[in-house]
């Protein structure tokens, strides 16, 4: 069952803002929100993750709505190296919960 | 670096031929997860470890087993490779006990079936 809904696809300008949206309507209060990145032909990659507020750190900044049914990861400055395909995972946050993966959003940043 | 290793990266078997994928780790992290990924498609959890304690996925084939004889090595084997196995396996881990569950993910192993 997908728990979360995220664009196919998006383009983003280098050295611009990128903003990528997730859905996630159907949230559990205990549930996390989870961002992770694969860059072509490497393993998955932790962006960042949050619960209700929003978080920033080195890489990104991860905004979640009051309601907590959306979210958007925001790279600040996209390089080309940012073109990877983003994930949005919600998860509770207590031990051993596997990460379960849905499509993901396939970044383009254009030079 | 402490790291997430898998070997070899990239793998070619034989159809029916029984091949095993290893994972090893030297974050001490006490669960170990191994994922299947094909083409153009999202990782799909086969299985994972905590600790010793095994979960298998209620539709990963039997056809994949996997062991992990101590904290540091995880291996999957696939006892008759179909040519639907051909795939990139992702091994990753997680450490139980923190603050912060994120999963560790290593390179990959591109298994290629004849």
């Amino acid at each position: 069952d997908a728990k979360t809904t995220q664009p196919t696809s998006m383009d983003c300008a280098e050295g611009r803002a990128a903003n990528l949206p997730c859905n996630h309507s159907t949230i559990s209060g205990n549930e996390y929100v989870y961002w992770y990145r694969q860059i072509h032909s490497q393993g998955p990659q932790y962006i960042i993750h949050g619960l209700k507020n929003n978080e920033t750190n080195e890489m990104a900044s991860l905004i979640i709505t009051e309601d907590r049914k959306s979210s958007t990861l925001i790279l600040p400055h996209a390089t080309l190296r940012d073109t990877a395909v983003y994930y949005c995972i919600v998860r509770v946050d207590s031990g051993n919960t596997p990460l379960v993966f849905g499509k993901g959003t396939r970044l383009s940043v254009i030079a | 670096d402490a790291m997430v290793i898998q070997n070899p990266r990239y793998q070619v078997t034989q159809f029916g031929k029984p091949v095993t994928l290893s994972c090893s780790q030297t974050l001490n992290h006490n669960v170990m997860y191994w994922y299947q990924q094909k083409s153009s498609q999202a990782p799909k959890l086969l299985f994972h470890y905590y600790d010793k304690d095994f979960n298998n996925e209620a539709d990963t084939p039997d056809n994949f087993q996997s062991r992990r004889p101590n904290t540091s090595f995880c291996f999957l084997d696939i006892r008759s490779p179909g040519l639907g196995d051909a795939a990139m396996y992702l091994c990753a881990t997680s450490r139980v006990g923190t603050a912060a569950y994120e999963q560790y993910f290593g390179p990959g192993t591109r298994l290629t079936v004849t």
